[in-house]
């Protein structure tokens, strides 16, 4: 079994609609993060949460919350998706302190109609 | 603000080839650098993490060096083979938040 695992792994929807995408680990990892990906651009930050009690903004949070509902588990939302959210989006985990390896999901691929 | 560029875009070798792929980043106030791969249609995959106090790491074929004063860091691959294949990333972490470098997509053709 994959130790950082997303569902679904491909998802069409209308826009307006909200959208839930979960991860769940199994690494018992405090720190866990949510990526977009698009193309040319690289991977950018969305969230990030270094333990249950704690959510942080990343470069590009607008559209987008999260909850962090038990270590193992981290949802992002689109409360209303549009277009311009198409992406392939990632999570990750990692240990608490320095110089520790982030490990990924297989990502989801989202498009917006 | 943090900014990661990796040159080339784009890279189609033979197989048997050694190839350097580069890497550059702005602020060289950094906690490490790391390479990462990714394959079509899966996540990505850590290949080496060269802390802010390592000049470089070895893995098989590979070897990532790190130039802090300069911004640099390259990742050398050895005896390039097909299932080198995919897309590798170049991946600074600052203050635990990793800023990511748009990719080199490289082909190794048989």
């Amino acid at each position: 079994d994959a130790d950082v695992t997303q569902t679904p792994r491909n998802r069409i929807t209308k826009t307006g609609k909200r959208i839930m995408l979960e991860c769940s680990q199994t690494k018992g990892h405090d720190r866990m993060y949510w990526y977009r990906q698009d193309p040319g651009l690289g991977l950018r930050l969305i969230y990030y949460s270094f333990d249950v009690k704690d959510i942080n903004k990343g470069e590009i949070s607008d559209g987008y919350s999260v909850s962090r509902q038990a270590q193992a588990k981290f949802s992002l939302s689109l409360e209303s998706a549009i277009p311009n959210q198409t992406a392939l989006y990632f999570c990750a985990t990692s240990d608490t302190g320095e110089n520790q390896p982030q490990h990924f999901g297989d990502g989801t691929r989202l498009s917006i109609l | 603000k943090q900014e990661v560029t990796q040159i080339p875009a784009a890279l189609s070798v033979p197989e048997g080839e050694n190839l350097v792929l580069n890497c550059s980043f702005t602020d060289s106030a950094i906690y490490n650098l790391q390479w990462f791969r990714q394959d079509p249609g899966k996540g990505l995959t850590s290949l080496l993490l060269i802390q802010s106090s390592q000049r470089e790491q070895t893995s098989g074929r590979l070897n990532a060096s790190l130039d802090k004063s300069s911004g640099r860091s390259t990742l050398y691959i050895a005896a390039s083979q097909p299932g080198d294949s995919a897309t590798y990333l170049c991946v600074v972490d600052n203050t635990g938040k990793l800023i990511f470098g748009q990719g080199t997509t490289l082909q190794v053709k048989p």
